[in-house]
């Protein structure tokens, strides 16, 4: 079966802008949840929906937002951008919220903000 | 609130010897523990779950409840054993946390 699949790959953005990244979950998974990865602080997770809405938030600031659609396919957005946005966001797709048995990531997507 | 500690956010060892990745957590109730693994260039994935007390590539990790932690240790780590590895717990109310992680360097 697909993986889950995020897009873009790779972005560079300046600062002030606005990104959105896409991801499109396992096919019957309802549960996408989002995280940032840095090399300092490890995986810090932002948020996660189930049935399009939010079930669970991180400690971010509310410059990061998302939502989830009918077909389980999430967004989400930063606005405002600053250089400590760079990162990686990680995308991760399982059956029910929070379960650790089915959950699978994506490859990511690569913020690089100048 | 739940919450998982890595106190190591890196750690090498050398090929042969055995290696320990420490994690404690914090749960009120039962918890349910996992270990994800993540090779350079690879996506996250899961390596095992306390539940299935499984052996995966050699490693194993034993739930202490009264200790409150899941360490992961292999006896003998080998070079393709490198890469982060991150602990993560989910509880009763469906949220998944993650530890920050340790990168582990196995050195030939």
């Amino acid at each position: 079966k697909a993986g889950v699949t995020q897009t873009p790959r790779y972005l560079i953005k300046t600062r002030g802008q606005q990104v959105t990244l896409s991801c499109s979950p396992i096919s019957g998974h309802r549960s996408v949840s989002w995280y940032q990865q840095t090399p300092g602080q490890g995986l810090q997770f932002l948020f996660e929906y189930f049935s399009e809405t939010q079930r669970n938030k991180g400690n971010f600031p509310g410059r990061f937002s998302g939502r989830q659609f009918s077909n389980s396919r999430s967004e989400m957005n930063v606005s405002t951008l600053e250089l400590g946005d760079s990162a990686l966001y990680l995308c991760a797709s399982s059956l029910v919220s929070g379960d650790g048995n089915t959950i699978y990531f994506g490859e990511g997507s690569w913020l690089t903000v100048v | 609130a739940q919450r998982v500690t890595q106190p190591e956010k890196l750690l090498s060892v050398f090929k042969g010897a055995p290696v320990e990745l420490k994690c404690n957590y914090s749960y009120s109730g039962s918890p349910e523990l996992f270990w994800y693994v993540q090779y350079s260039r690879q996506r996250l994935q899961l390596l095992l779950r306390h539940i299935s007390r499984e052996s995966i590539k050699g490693f194993t990790a034993d739930l202490n409840k009264g200790e409150t932690s899941f360490h992961l240790k292999k006896p003998f780590a080998q070079e393709e054993d490198s890469a982060m590895y991150y602990c993560a717990l989910t509880g009763s109310n469906y949220k998944l946390t993650f530890g920050k992680g340790t990168l582990l360097t196995v050195n030939p």
